[in-house]
């Protein structure tokens, strides 16, 4: 059973601070890794994604992925409280649209 | 505006009353899928298709059936649906020259008594 997990938080943080947000998975065989950002009862919408191991930097996101350690993590810089919302990391398989969702950390950033 | 309609948005129905939910890009993307999501488990993926009629089974298939005979519609059909189907359900769409981004329609909430 291919897995994604994901603390489930709530991880509070103060506004201006470093969220760290973390997710590991099962399947070796996973090439890309995506993190969504979900506010409450809306969609999931991308925030970034990664396939190659290391840092990729989008703004105040950076998003890292060590596959040996089949760990993939997203740090949000300068949080703000628009940033509060829960956080969905997910994993796509080696073949076509296999999608793997971890549960979701809830990220509340306090003013 | 490129985006996934779903419709309904909201339904509550009973069980055994075979049910349709609609789902429509207007993104001429190749790929689509369901999901459904529920406190504590996150997005589980149901159906997905990755061409006109070619379907396949995600992880959490049981109760469900789809069909794809157009590139933008991609209905879930529920043919009998039972209490555990109450849920949160999500389409989505994607496209490989896009990185296989999912955008995902607003969600239809279904309600089984």
């Amino acid at each position: 059973q291919k897995e994604v997990e994901q603390n489930s938080g709530p991880l509070s943080v103060p506004e201006g601070a470093i969220a760290s947000l973390n997710c590991t998975y099962s399947d070796r065989g996973s090439q890309s890794f995506f993190w969504y950002r979900q506010y409450s009862g809306k969609s999931p919408e991308l925030i970034m994604f990664i396939y190659s191991n290391g840092d990729k930097e989008d703004g105040r996101f950076t998003a890292q992925l060590n596959k040996a350690s089949q760990y993939v993590s997203l740090l949000i810089r300068d949080s703000q409280p628009s940033d509060s919302a829960t956080y969905l990391c997910a994993a796509q398989g080696d073949y076509g649209q296999n999608f793997v969702f971890g549960p979701g950390t809830r990220l509340s950033v306090l003013p | 505006e490129a985006q996934v309609t779903q419709n309904p948005r909201y339904l509550i129905t009973v069980t055994g009353k075979k049910l349709t939910v609609t789902c429509s890009q207007n993104m001429n993307h190749e790929y689509m899928s369901w999901y459904r999501q529920d406190p504590g488990l996150g997005l589980r993926q149901i159906y997905y298709s990755m061409n006109v009629e070619v379907t396949d089974k995600g992880d959490v298939p049981e109760g469900y059936k789809v069909s794809r005979k157009e590139k933008r519609n991609f209905p879930l059909i529920l043919e009998s649906p039972s209490p555990n189907q109450t849920s949160l359900y999500f389409c989505a769409s994607s496209s490989p020259s896009g990185a296989n981004v999912l955008t995902f329609g607003a969600g239809s909430r279904l309600t089984v008594l």
